[in-house]
């Protein structure tokens, strides 16, 4: 079943980098991985995607193990916006949006 | 300014009424999708368009119906056949299929609709 798995819920203080992990061990090699955010009581936002080797934006990095059955979404400084759940979306499955990760910032 | 929107944000109803939620896009997008999200839950794709004029059911289909009469407007109809309606409904729009690199495109939600049914 093409789905990912996702610890429920992370806190972090604020200012201190966020790893967010997932678990993707279905994914094939031409797969790419999708991230998304939902603020409370907002539609989900796109935060970033790829295949292989880790990529960056604005807004955050990702970083893909070798063998790709997992990846790591890397906020470098939380801040209190940043507080939300993170979906990670398994690449067979665009519309498959599970319980993702509940993230806490502490100020 | 390009976006998706959704009106209204609250939604009242009295059981047993039908009730059209508005979602319109002026990204050009020929896709676009309808979720249910109930509290603490992930999303729950309910239908979808690729194309004007033809529509997909997803995973809850059932109790819910839709138009694509215009490439900017896919609205929602909650049915007095669904049995539990009060939930947040999103409305996503995309590029249909794939990009050049394989990668499916990214979805633009809109605010959603909270509908509560008395």
């Amino acid at each position: 079943d093409a789905k990912t798995t996702q610890p429920n819920s992370m806190e972090s203080n604020e200012e201190e980098p966020v790893h967010l992990p997932c678990n993707h061990s279905t994914i094939s090699g031409t797969d790419y991985i999708h991230w998304y955010r939902q603020l409370p009581s907002q539609g989900p936002e796109y935060v970033i995607h790829g295949l292989t080797s880790n990529v960056n934006n604005r807004m955050a990095s990702l970083a893909i193990a070798e063998d790709r059955k997992s990846s790591t979404l890397i906020l470098h400084r939380a801040t209190l916006r940043d507080a939300a759940v993170y979906y990670c979306i398994h690449p067979t499955n665009q519309f498959y949006f599970g319980t993702g990760t509940s993230l806490t910032v502490i100020p | 300014d390009g976006g998706i929107t959704q009106s209204p944000k609250y939604l009242f109803r009295k059981e047993g009424q039908n009730v059209t939620l508005s979602c319109e896009q002026n990204l050009n997008h020929d896709a676009m999708y309808w979720y249910r999200q109930d509290p603490g839950q992930g999303l729950r794709l309910i239908y979808y368009s690729q194309i004007v004029n033809d529509f997909q059911k997803g995973d809850i289909a059932e109790g819910y119906s839709v138009s694509r009469e215009k490439k900017e407007s896919f609205p929602l109809t909650v049915t007095s056949a669904q049995k539990n309606p009060t939930a947040f409904y999103l409305c996503a729009s995309s590029i249909p299929g794939t990009g050049a690199a394989g990668s499916y495109n990214e979805q633009f939600f809109g605010p959603g609709t909270r509908l509560t049914v008395l």
